[in-house]
């Protein structure tokens, strides 16, 4: 059974560009679908986007504009930039593994937007 | 995008109890429904899919039914591990999740 490790800054300022990364292992990326999936505080989990190795990416429209999904098969890694971000950002993010349902996630990594 | 509606949202039970969570989606998600279980500072796990299958070791006391629109979970026998929060979620079309349920 593989896990999941998402890393980034904890901080990032309004109007820059949120950067994370996903590390996977015992599991190579190559084989499965990639998500991105977020929680602002006292909201519901939200579907970022979606990726695999073998196609293009798919993004929630809601975000597509600012999300960039992709995979790093060297390091085994699955990273997110959002750019733009406002306070609206702010929310703690998971990596998560599957194409309809999520069968593996990480533990998630707060982010927070703010000057 | 296709909304889920949850409830309730929050849930007071005790160990032994037999409890029920409903999710309504706003359009026929031909069972293509997924269900979570979440605990402050975990990863969520998922705890059925299909509406109604168990993933290789998760309980039996956890089932889920519904179809069209309306879907439920039901944990019986409520063990004191059972305690956190429940996520439903389709994934019909572009990935939606319900507000969740906590269970406490």
């Amino acid at each position: 059974q593989g896990q999941l490790q998402e890393s980034g800054p904890g901080l990032v300022k309004p109007s820059e560009t949120l950067s994370l990364r996903c590390t996977v292992s015992g599991d190579y990326i190559g084989t499965f679908y990639w998500n991105w999936i977020r929680q602002a505080a006292g909201k519901g989990l939200e579907w970022i986007g979606r990726m695999h190795i073998r196609e293009s990416p798919d993004y929630n429209p809601s975000l597509w504009s600012r999300v960039t999904i992709s995979l790093d098969t060297s390091k085994n890694q699955i990273s997110l930039n959002l750019n733009s971000v406002t306070a609206a950002d702010t929310a703690v993010y998971y990596c998560a593994r599957g194409y309809g349902n999520f069968d593996l996630w990480g533990p998630g990594t707060l982010v927070t937007v703010s000057s | 995008d296709i909304q889920m509606t949850q409830s309730p949202s929050s849930l007071s039970a005790s160990v032994g109890d037999d409890v029920t969570i409903s999710c309504r989606a706003s359009q026929d998600i031909s069972n293509s429904l997924a269900w979570y279980q979440h605990k402050p500072g975990k990863a969520p796990k998922l705890l059925l899919y299909a509406t109604s299958r168990l993933p290789s070791g998760v309980p039996s006391r956890f089932s889920g039914s519904g179809s069209e629109t309306d879907y439920s979970l039901r944990i019986s026998r409520l063990q004191p591990e059972d305690f956190a929060t429940y996520h439903c979620q389709q994934y019909y079309g572009t990935r939606t999740f319900g507000q969740g349920t906590r269970l406490e």
